[in-house]
């Protein structure tokens, strides 16, 4: 079955530092995610994107975040200057065009900003 | 989106059914239910979504209350491997708002 993958699976960063987070959606997805979840808290959204475009985005996803897909494959979540409070699980997701179509979510990864 | 609550946790024993309850009781016409599990160390998982009808897949089965105001998530025959966070969402697509969801351990 077709997966979303994430690299790096952990990444430690020094405060203030640039990080990029990657994900490869399934192949003939149309609709891509970023979620993070806190070390015990809630899966949070970030932001939604389609056709080459932010759709939708949080509260949390202020100008410190941007997302990109460089190519027909990848799909980035940058942070330009990372803060203590970064330090979470990062989720990418895909769903296909069907707006009720299920979220298929990568394994994560893990940020650690000391 | 609706809020929706579910128990912190519930346990079961394993090929035992299980019935895992959400209240979504300011739900809206058009919202789905979606359950969706978090296994330890991974991302989240789809399981199952419905609107009006009971639903039924691979993973489990959805019955939705007439008035829409609840729903049950239905795993048949646990295993361990269903050992999860299970999150109960109504309105959403691809804006998922998770709550806490609800722990479900699975005893041998």
């Amino acid at each position: 079955e077709p997966e979303v993958t994430q690299t790096p699976s952990h990444q430690v960063t020094q405060m203030g530092q640039e990080v990029i987070l990657r994900c490869v959606p399934i192949s003939n997805h149309l609709y891509f995610y970023w979620y993070r979840q806190i070390l015990g808290q809630k899966v949070e959204f970030l932001v939604s994107f389609y056709n080459n475009e932010i759709s939708e985005k949080s509260e949390i996803f202020d100008d410190q975040f941007s997302v990109e897909r460089p190519d027909g494959s990848n799909f980035t979540l940058k942070i330009r200057s990372t803060k203590l409070e970064d330090s979470a699980m990062y989720f990418c997701a895909s769903s296909d065009g069907d707006a009720y179509s299920p979220l298929h979510f990568g394994n994560g990864t893990r940020l650690t900003v000391t | 989106d609706a809020k929706t609550t579910q128990p912190n946790s519930m346990e079961s024993n394993e090929e035992e059914p299980v019935h895992l309850p959400c209240n979504h009781s300011t739900i809206s016409g058009t919202d789905y239910i979606h359950w969706y599990r978090q296994l330890p160390s991974q991302g989240p998982e789809y399981v199952i979504h419905g609107l009006t009808s009971n639903v039924n897949n691979r993973m489990a089965s959805l019955a939705i209350a007439e008035d829409r105001k609840s729903s049950t998530l239905i795993l048949h025959r646990a295993t361990l491997r269903d050992a999860a966070v299970y999150y109960c969402i109504s309105g959403g697509y691809g804006k998922l708002t998770f709550g806490q969801g609800t722990i479900l351990t699975v005893h041998p």
